[in-house]
């Protein structure tokens, strides 16, 4: 089993569109969890952490769930600039300080 | 400079060349790291420091050398590379927490774009 595994998509979805994604970690020892985008030829960018109590940040919702060790983010009222690839990042090590990143999910919004 | 930054941007080098990579992190963070992205495959870390000491080397080979002269800086010295060593190699920093604590997110340089031919 992978240690970060996401389904790599491709999402096609219209502008407006709601669309969830869903991550799944194999160590239950893990403490950080992220999301990141990466944009094409770009560098990873932090898009927001993951709290245990789940956490919005406008139109962009994260949850966690430790018992099934997955983890979830939600977009709202997609627009053409979230498309991008978008990274789960969780340090399944425990308490080492490394990120396992997951390969990520395409996202595209369509006009 | 704000954040971190990389250079080259760009490099291509044959085989028997021997080149340095840059990073420097403005973010007063303690910890840094290297990672290699090759195309349609997720992140593999290289290396990492933490307070300038080397704590993970994640079966890099040996033509592949890190340098951190303090916290702020990270070197990755290149040579006698193999053409599927060409990868976009990204250097990251974060801060340090208390052993048992989680992580604290990582940001990112640009990214080299390295090609071996």
């Amino acid at each position: 089993r992978k240690e970060v595994e996401q389904d790599p998509g491709p999402f096609n979805v219209p502008e407006g569109a709601t669309v969830a994604f869903n991550c799944t970690y194999s160590n239950s020892a893990s403490q950080s969890f992220f999301w990141y985008r990466q944009d094409c030829r770009k560098e990873p960018k932090l898009l927001m952490s993951v709290y245990s109590s789940g956490n919005e940040d406008g139109r962009f919702t994260a949850q966690l769930n430790r018992a099934s060790q997955y983890i979830s983010l939600l977009i709202r009222d997609s627009k053409l600039s979230d498309s991008a690839t978008y990274l789960c990042v969780v340090n399944t090590r425990g308490s080492a300080r490394q990120l396992t990143f997951g390969s990520g999910t395409q996202l595209t919004v369509l006009p | 400079e704000t954040g971190v930054t990389q250079t080259p941007r760009h490099l291509v080098m044959g085989m028997t060349n021997k080149k340095s990579l840059k990073c420097e992190q403005h973010l007063g963070h303690n910890a840094m790291y290297w990672y290699k992205q090759s195309a349609k495959k997720p992140l593999e870390l290289m290396f990492v420091y933490n307070f300038k000491e080397q704590t993970e080397n994640n079966s890099v080979p040996s033509r592949f050398s890190p340098e951190c002269p303090n916290s702020s800086h990270l070197f990755l010295h290149l040579h006698t590379l193999q053409p599927e060593d060409s990868a976009l190699y990204l250097c990251a920093s974060s801060q340090v927490t208390p052993p048992g604590r989680g992580v604290y997110e990582q940001y990112f340089g640009p990214g080299t774009r390295l090609t071996v031919t």
